[in-house]
């Protein structure tokens, strides 16, 4: 039972536009949202977060939105740069006794032509 | 900037042997977590300490895999006997362990796992 879902697995974006990186989740107890971006060979980094209780949060050239009536979050990249080519993960978090458990999604290979 | 550390980052074996991963995390992260991640799929936790303790194993294969975080700092997995199937890249993380809101997973550069 995959909670958290990122249905595109590929997304090619010309460098200078936006990318929009989607990722849908199931479980209403989340509280905490986050992206990784994962280069070949690495682990993955953190990137940005949103808390549950936001819809925006914004980190120079990224920004994540949360929409938690439709239980979706995206990430735009404005403007994408071609050293955004990357793997990207969206996890998301939810309390479990004394103690916090992430989920993550497939991922979405993100390919930023120059 | 802190890091998350794992060594080896690299090791082929061979079927049947025995291989261990460590993983030295972030200073006063109390939470630790491995997970395995196969190609074009997301991280899969095989387990999670919080301090020395197991806290979830549900995903282990402990007829072959084995964890331990004794003195709740550093960490070592072990898989014996290494099976083909076991070939994957093994990452760690650790976090705060913040009840509330914004606890945030750091991940090391993990170990790439080839078993021939």
């Amino acid at each position: 039972d995959q909670q958290v879902k990122q249905n595109s697995p590929s997304l090619s974006v010309q460098e200078g536009r936006i990318s929009i990186l989607n990722c849908d989740y199931t479980n209403s107890m989340f509280d905490y949202f986050l992206w990784y971006k994962k280069y070949p060979a690495e682990g993955p980094t953190f990137l940005i977060s949103i808390s549950s209780i936001k819809d925006k949060n914004e980190d120079g050239r990224f920004t994540v939105f949360l929409n938690k009536s439709a239980k979706h979050l995206s990430l735009h990249i404005v403007p994408s740069q071609p050293g955004d080519s990357a793997v990207y993960f969206c996890a998301a978090k939810r309390q479990w006794g004394n103690f916090n458990k992430f989920y993550f999604g497939s991922g979405t290979k993100l390919n930023v032509k120059p | 900037e802190a890091e998350v550390a794992q060594s080896p980052r690299y090791k082929i074996t061979e079927k049947s042997q025995a291989v261990a991963f460590w993983c030295d995390p972030i200073s006063g992260h109390a939470t630790l977590y491995w997970y395995r991640q196969i190609l074009g799929q997301g991280p899969e936790l095989l387990v999670q300490f919080q301090d020395e303790s197991v806290v979830d194993d549900s995903q282990l294969p402990k007829d072959r895999f084995s964890a331990e975080r004794l003195k709740g700092v550093d960490s070592t997995l072990k898989i014996q006997p290494a099976e083909l199937g076991d070939s994957a890249m093994y990452l760690c993380a650790s976090s705060e362990s913040i009840q509330v809101g914004t606890d945030t997973q750091y991940f090391g550069p993990g170990t790439r796992l080839t078993v021939l």
